[in-house]
């Protein structure tokens, strides 16, 4: 079955730049949509079509994609940017929705 | 408004079943792509289900043959049946509407409710 692979965890201080990536093969093809979610709240989000931000996302959220890898950066981290970030997408044929593993981003 | 509600969730012994119901407001569902979406205690989200606007139906690995999805166009209602539960179907389980414009996505989630599969 087709999977999505994030890093577990990304660490980054206040203020500065964080990047969560996301590889899978279907990524050429397929887009890629990134959710943040909080203890207890359902996901939001915050970026979709690989690299478009929802409005009412702050402009500190940005994506991009490179082959099978798309990227979730984040500049400027604020300390309520803390949360969980999944990347999700579709197989090859579109029918299956895949969820990345999910990266926990704490703020220093 | 678009807003889903979920109810059904609550305790089922392993073996057990359960009916979960979403109920929708502000947009008609079987005129959208719906699925189901659970996230275990501590742990990541995960794809369930997908009920398409032409009735379709589509499964993870894990609950097919096991779960049922579908809807009731009168009562604007999306269902998950879920039959021969197991200890690792505890989670919360989210209904979303999707965006099918390109790849598909989740852009309206409920709140939740939440399964235990124990003894």
């Amino acid at each position: 079955s087709y999977e999505l692979t994030q890093p577990p965890s990304v660490s980054v201080s206040l203020g500065q730049m964080a990047r969560i990536t996301c590889s899978g093969e279907a990524l050429p093809k397929k887009y890629a949509y990134w959710y943040q979610q909080k203890p207890g709240q359902f996901p939001v989000l915050v970026i979709y079509k690989d690299r478009e931000r929802p409005s009412g996302i702050p402009e500190r959220f940005s994506g991009s994609s490179s082959g099978t890898i798309v990227t979730l950066t984040i500049s400027g981290v604020q300390a309520e940017d803390e949360a969980d970030y999944y990347c999700l997408s579709a197989d090859s044929s579109g029918t299956y929705r895949v969820f990345g593993g999910g990266t926990k981003l704490t703020v220093l | 408004e678009v807003q889903l509600v979920e109810s059904g969730g609550g305790l089922a012994q392993p073996g057990g079943s359960l009916r979960l119901s979403c109920a929708a407001s502000g947009f008609t569902v079987s005129s959208k792509f719906m699925s189901w979406v659970r996230q275990a205690p501590g742990k990541g989200l995960e794809w369930v289900s997908v009920i398409y606007s032409d009735g379709s139906t589509y499964y993870a690995d894990s609950v097919k043959g096991r779960f049922t999805i579908s809807r009731d166009n009168s009562k604007n209602t999306l269902y998950l049946q879920m039959n021969s539960l197991r200890a690792e179907d505890t989670a919360v389980y989210y209904c979303a509407r999707e965006n099918t414009a390109t790849t598909p996505y989740f852009d309206y989630w409920g709140q939740g409710t939440l399964v235990t599969v124990s003894s």
